[in-house]
């Protein structure tokens, strides 16, 4: 069975600073990743996917995520924090047979002036 | 272009009524996904479809709970016999296909009294 694990429901981090959200996964076939961000009120905007291929993925404002199959993790940075980046980040596992995705529990970004 | 749409973005009704939500795709995306996500959650997979039928509906809690999609790209989601448990924001989301990244809605905020 997959599942999705996200360490810290909720990180802090001043404005400028590194952002780094955890996620490790498992999954018994080679797994699709993604993470997506969630604005309140809103639905879920993809940031960025690893399917196969390099293993470093960059994806929308600024932020990109590494695939380590050995740690099964693929965290979430974020050179420079903004305050536009606070928010609900979510990670995901899926497989190609499905197309369903698994989520993570969530974590919620804070960014301090 | 247009995004996954969602409607109504909010649904308030009694426990024992029924309810009926509704998701329009991407236009030309075969796939599409309803989840559950409820307060604090990460969302729940509840039900994929491939085109006109239902690809997996592994994710339905009990038989209260039914979704359609007859002719491959609106779909309804339907509550039997609501109860105050079934309260969340249900997500609709498109693809282009299994594999492609999935796109979500802004969701139905469903509370039952």
């Amino acid at each position: 069975a997959q599942s999705v694990t996200q360490l810290g429901s909720h990180v802090s981090v001043s404005e400028g600073a590194l952002v780094l959200l955890r996620c490790n996964y498992s999954s018994s076939v080679p797994p699709y990743l993604f993470w997506y961000v969630q604005y309140p009120n809103q639905g879920l905007q993809l940031l960025l996917k690893y399917t196969t291929g390099a293993t470093l993925v960059k994806g929308i404002n600024g932020f990109e995520a590494e695939f380590k199959k050995s740690e099964t993790s693929f965290h979430l940075t974020k050179p420079s924090a903004h305050m536009s980046d606070a928010a609900e980040y979510f990670c995901a596992v899926g497989y190609n047979q499905g197309g369903k995705l698994i989520f993570g529990q969530g974590t919620e970004l804070s960014v301090k002036p | 272009g247009a995004g996954v749409s969602q409607t109504p973005s909010n649904k308030v009704t009694e426990k024992g009524k029924y309810v009926e939500l509704r998701c329009d795709p991407i236009s030309g995306h075969t796939a599409l996904y309803w989840y559950r996500q409820s307060l604090g959650q990460g969302p729940e997979f509840l039900i994929y479809f491939q085109g006109t039928g239902a690809a997996d509906d592994s994710g339905l809690p009990n038989d209260r709970f039914f979704a359609v999609r007859p002719e491959g790209s609106v779909s309804t989601l339907k509550i039997q016999r609501t109860e105050r448990g079934d309260s969340a924001v249900y997500l609709c989301a498109s693809s282009p296909n299994r594999v492609e990244p999935q796109h979500f809605g802004d969701g139905t905020r469903l509370s039952i009294l």
